[in-house]
């Protein structure tokens, strides 16, 4: 079953501007992690976010979680074209070894 | 970092063969891996967990017959197809953490693509 929604489901910008996405998600959660996919290839790790976090940043990246409407944010300043890729947040439910769950994902382009 | 290593990442097979996926952890050891399955320009679908030692977890749906799973190390997995027909084309990819790491990123693989004509 999947449990995160990304919206929206593609955005095409120009370099240079920001891209946000954002996440919504059903059940309560232990953290949330964003990755990226570049087209045919496996998820790569981008930045996880703990449920008594509120914001964090790594590099030009902003993460917001708001768990009273269960929902996130992951913010892309100053895009490059090596943006380019899907992004897809996934949920991490209870503590242990235990799989994500997977929303939709938002298909970025960044345009040169 | 912790690298996982998908094999192979493409194969064509003809309909009613078999096709194997191997998974592998190469840096660290991995008690769990999981198994996704992922359509065009859609998202990833967990098939099963699999457990180092004893049988792997399906999801509601996933038939554990047609999809066997087998985890005989600590750093391998493996994923056949058995009897494979063309709605079981898609991508396939694994994914692990760490041995002894909980709710921490899920390191994947570059995933196999499966054309089964």
């Amino acid at each position: 079953s999947q449990q995160g929604e990304e919206d929206p489901q593609a955005l095409s910008i120009q370099e240079g501007e920001n891209a946000t996405m954002n996440c919504s998600y059903k059940t309560s959660i232990n953290n949330l992690q964003w990755y990226r996919q570049n087209s045919g290839r496996g998820l790569v790790h981008l930045i996880l976010i703990r449920s008594n976090e509120r914001e964090k940043h790594s590099g030009r990246l902003r993460v917001t979680l708001d768990t009273s409407k269960k929902s996130s944010s992951l913010l892309i300043t100053a895009s490059r074209a090596a943006d380019t890729a899907s992004y897809f947040c996934a949920t991490d439910r209870r503590s242990g070894n235990t799989p994500l769950v997977f929303g939709k994902g938002t298909r970025l382009s960044v345009i040169a | 970092g912790a690298v996982v290593s998908q094999h192979p990442s493409r194969v064509i097979c003809k309909s009613g063969t078999s096709v194997k996926i191997e998974c592998r952890s190469l840096d660290f050891q991995a008690t769990t891996m999981f198994w996704y399955r992922q359509f065009p320009k859609k998202s990833l679908m967990l098939m099963a967990t699999s457990n180092e030692g004893s049988k792997a977890t399906y999801e509601q749906g996933v038939e554990k017959d047609k999809f066997l799973i087998n985890h005989a190390s600590l750093t391998l997995s493996t994923l056949t197809v058995t009897s494979a027909h063309p709605e079981d084309s898609s991508f396939y990819i694994c994914s692990a953490r760490g041995q002894g790491v909980v709710n921490s990123p899920l390191h994947f693989g570059n995933g196999t693509r499966l054309t089964v004509t």
